[in-house]
């Protein structure tokens, strides 16, 4: 199986700044998605990264917002840019490991924006 | 904590067979309940869900009755079709809005 370590676990941010996400992971993997929980809303995906080439982003996303680095195959970062109240949501990394044929899911990370 | 315990794979059935797909919970409070699939080589994607006891979800075929006395949300599927191969993952989201994923069950459907 693969660990995932995501962090910062929560955080409190002030609207017009900006918050990188970590997610490290303990093996190899090709693909790694990034998804956003709204408060009383289901799972979001925001992103698609593979290393080596540019994210892939979903409908109402975009790289000015979010931009994302995935320099490795065990590592990636999304970054909440220029933040406001409406980005305060669960962000959630996860991998899709192709041998193993399963997904792995990161702690999340709880932001507020105030 | 809150938990979400999911019947393991892999699964593999013939085209036009009956599925079904086993997940039970363990939650303080009333969970919101949720299937998500993960089709090969793409994110997850929300196929069901259901907000209260004896809600029933259904979308493309598949559906799940939020069973608060059994503390069950089993998915099914009358016939299902090469293209529902998957991963299907059953979550809840609790009061403080935390997600908790099952493991997932990868399910492969033969022509």
């Amino acid at each position: 199986s693969a660990v995932i370590s995501q962090k910062p676990s929560r955080d409190i941010c002030q609207r017009g700044t900006s918050l990188t996400i970590q997610c490290q992971v303990d093996s190899q993997v090709t693909m790694m998605f990034w998804y956003r929980q709204q408060p009383g809303q289901s799972l979001t995906l925001i992103a698609t990264a593979n290393q080596g080439s540019e994210a892939t982003y979903e409908s109402g996303f975009v790289i000015d917002k979010f931009p994302i680095s995935r320099p490795n195959l065990t590592f990636s970062t999304l970054t909440v840019s220029n933040m406001s109240p409406e980005d305060s949501s669960i962000y959630l990394c996860s991998v899709d490991d192709s041998r193993l044929g399963e997904a792995f899911f990161g702690q999340g990370t709880r932001l507020t924006v105030v | 904590g809150d938990s979400v315990t999911q019947m393991e794979g892999p699964v593999t059935l013939s085209e036009e067979a009956f599925l079904t797909i086993n997940c039970t919970y363990t939650a303080t409070g009333y969970p919101s309940l949720f299937w998500y699939v993960q089709y090969p080589g793409e994110g997850l994607q929300l196929l069901l869900k259901a907000t209260k006891a004896d809600d029933k979800g259904s979308n493309k075929g598949f559906e799940a009755t939020y069973r608060k006395e059994t503390t069950s949300f089993h998915l099914e599927k009358g016939s299902v079709q090469v293209s529902d191969s998957a991963v299907y993952f059953c979550a809840l989201s609790d009061r403080n809005n935390d997600m908790r994923f099952g493991a997932g069950t990868r399910l492969t459907v033969k022509p």
